[in-house]
């Protein structure tokens, strides 16, 4: 059974960071490019960044360029977002999904919440 | 990265058909074939229900469909149910090698 576990959500101060996790199971991950999407309390879901699957392109939305790094280890079946100078509107619950073709998502994790707030 | 345009809201009664429409542009919808849709239920993530603008995943219901015309994509369902209740969303893919989504439709079955 294919799982997405996201951790590391937390509240945060403006400006601090934090760094989530999302531990694949149940396919070989290392065979799939992955992304991170989040959807804001009451808001639609925005796409964040993605990754290929030996980690080697990155891509990522301009409201996060420069601030956020996706990455991942293959050997541990793990993506990563490392998220810098956070904002409050970076405030959301925060999902990990596998890409299935062209940028379709076709398993996604519970999500984990992160609070920027002061 | 502008999103996608979806109405707000639709509405249907049980039985009939409705679509969601989700426009963008020559750099997104009209120029990819990968769009997709999804099902959210609130509190719940997303559900994959069409894929590469036509695509259903195995287990979604063949009343769901997907279809691209220009720089607009739509998803119909017909036979609605009460468990359609949701919201939706469409994405593509985009020539900056990114995604985008569209704000979401609330569909309400009367």
């Amino acid at each position: 059974e294919v799982q997405l576990v996201e951790s590391g959500g937390d509240l945060v101060q403006p400006g601090g960071s934090l760094r989530l996790s999302c531990a694949a199971s149940g396919f070989t991950f290392s065979s799939y490019w992955m992304h991170w999407v989040r959807q804001a309390p009451g808001k639609g879901l925005v796409w964040v960044s993605r990754i290929n699957s030996d980690g080697s392109s990155t891509s990522y939305a301009d409201s996060v360029k420069g601030r956020f790094t996706i990455s991942r280890d293959n050997a541990k079946n793990t993506l990563y977002l490392q998220m810098n100078s956070l904002r409050a509107e970076d405030t959301a619950v925060y999902y990990c999904a596998r890409d299935l073709s062209g940028g379709a998502g076709d398993y996604w994790g519970q999500g984990t919440l992160v609070t920027v707030s002061s | 990265q502008s999103a996608l345009t979806q109405p707000a809201s639709v509405s249907g009664s049980p039985g009939q058909s409705i679509t969601i429409s989700c426009t963008g542009s020559s750099s997104d919808v009209g120029g990819y074939n990968h769009v997709s849709w999804y099902q959210q239920h609130p509190g719940k993530a997303p559900k994959l229900m069409i894929y590469d603008v036509s695509n259903r995943p195995s287990g979604v219901s063949n009343r769901f469909s997907g279809s691209k015309s220009g720089n607009t994509a739509s998803l119909t369902i017909s036979g609605l149910q009460a468990e359609d209740e949701s919201d939706y969303y469409c994405s593509s893919y985009t020539s900056s090698s990114t995604l985008v989504f569209g704000g979401g439709t609330k569909l309400t079955v009367l």
